[in-house]
């Protein structure tokens, strides 16, 4: 079992709506990071988090220590926003592991 | 501007060559990692590095070299030994070990024929 899991794999929306991609991990952390890759293979850190909530423009990141899990939600999706969202964690051996991605398509 | 920057963006190399994909920053970050992106799977680590002439096997280490000679580079070396090196390999940074977001170069996709 993979220590990362997200979900869904793929998630497809129309302009406009609100998306919500969870995280779910099984190991103990330090932090975890919410980050993006563009179709060319880019890779940019959105968020990094310890605890509660963090808010970057139209991108809101959450995490629940206890329950292992984390939320990074998109208000009025747009287009540009269509990428793969990736989860990872910096686990107690300070090694970061990382979840195999969601695929965000947003149509206009 | 500061950053990572990997070349080539795109490699092809015949089967049973060794291939270097070089990976340069200037964020004067100590830390500096290579991971391996496959289709519908995670990245891999496969060699990091803490400090200059030091480094440690990743999780996938086998067929794979490094070397980290300056502190702005780290140049990973795909070796024959490695039995399926087609992939999409990302190099990143960090301030140090543990500490702090990880940056990443654009990555180079090699492609062994």
């Amino acid at each position: 079992k993979n220590e990362v899991e997200q979900s869904p794999q793929n998630l497809t929306a129309q302009e406009g709506e609100f998306i919500t991609i969870n995280c779910s991990y099984s190991v103990g952390i330090s932090a975890l990071h919410w980050l993006q890759q563009h179709p060319g293979g880019g890779i940019v850190s959105l968020f990094m988090l310890s605890s509660g909530k963090k808010k970057h423009g139209r991108l809101i990141a959450t995490i629940n220590i206890q329950e292992k899990h984390s939320s990074l939600h998109i208000t009025a999706s747009h287009p540009r926003d269509s990428a793969v969202y990736i989860c990872a964690v910096c686990n107690n051996n300070n090694d970061m592991r990382f979840g195999a991605g969601t695929r965000l398509t947003v149509k206009p | 501007d500061g950053g990572i920057t990997q070349s080539p963006k795109y490699l092809f190399r015949k089967e049973g060559q060794n291939v270097t994909l070089s990976c340069e920053q200037n964020l004067n970050h100590d830390a500096m990692y290579w991971y391996r992106q496959d289709p519908g799977q995670g990245l891999r680590l496969i060699y990091y590095s803490q400090i200059v002439n030091d480094f440690q096997k990743g999780d996938i280490a086998e067929g794979y070299s490094v070397s980290r000679e300056k502190k702005e580079s780290f140049p990973l070396t795909v070796t024959s030994a490695q039995k399926n090196p087609t992939a999409f390999y990302l190099c990143a940074s960090s301030i140090d070990r543990g500490i702090g977001e990880q940056f990443f170069g654009p990555g180079t996709r090699l492609t062994v024929l």
